[in-house]
């Protein structure tokens, strides 16, 4: 398995934007979570989800960002309007049976200008 | 409310040396606890993941320890390699449903 997949790698965009980040998750796992990491907060769960419905969406920062799993192999984390303040790499993770062992993508390293 | 500090920031040793790394909680009613290491530009890589059953996992040189009670986890690193130079993250779960908080992490460089 090529592990989790996420896109794209970087990501520049300017503010009032909308901005669509992708993950596929390894094939078979049942959890996938998204996280954002900054130097200041370090790194944070968004939301998760379990069989692709969303299970705990409190850590999103507000109802600029949203969620979707429409299939086991597939999510999106879409914030609209971008704003500067949302600059921070972006990870999707997935994990069989429970949220232990975690498997993390490469991030998408997003800056709003 | 949970929260996770681990000391140091940073760290900085030559190669060979045998180094721990500090993870504190202050909520010790944890499900478990977990090690990761980040790559520059990369994902996270879990290490070692403990059960709140138990005090120790092993992984070749890496060791980490568990003490619920004072809310302290230790990840012991022996014989150090230039590729070991990382960041280290702990996390710590709850319960089984629960969500992770991460510590802040600690930035180690071996030096050859």
């Amino acid at each position: 398995d090529a592990g989790v997949i996420q896109s794209p790698r970087h990501e520049v965009t300017e503010m009032g934007q909308e901005v669509t980040l992708r993950c596929k998750p390894i094939s078979g796992h049942d959890y996938l979570f998204w996280y954002r990491q900054t130097m200041m907060r370090g790194l944070e769960l968004l939301i998760y989800f379990n069989n692709n419905v969303p299970i705990d969406d409190s850590g999103m920062p507000e109802d600029r960002f949203s969620a979707k799993m429409p299939n086991a192999s597939f999510s999106t984390l879409k914030i609209q309007p971008s704003e500067p303040r949302d600059s921070a790499v972006y990870f999707c993770a997935s994990s069989s049976h429970g949220k232990n062992i975690q498997y993390f993508g490469a991030g998408t390293r997003l800056s709003v200008l | 409310k949970q929260e996770v500090t681990q000391i140091p920031a940073a760290l900085s040793v030559p190669e060979g040396e045998n180094l721990v790394l500090n993870c504190s909680f202050t909520d010790s009613a944890i499900y478990n606890l977990q090690w990761f290491r980040q790559d520059p530009g990369k994902g996270l890589t879990s290490l070692l993941l403990i059960q709140s059953s138990q005090r120790e996992q092993t992984s070749g040189r890496l060791n980490a320890s568990l003490d619920k009670s004072s809310g302290r986890s230790t990840l012991y690193i022996a014989a150090s390699q230039p590729g070991d130079s990382a960041t280290y993250l702990c996390a710590v779960f709850r319960t089984s449903y629960d969500k992770v908080i991460f510590g802040p992490g600690t930035s180690l460089s071996v030096i050859p």
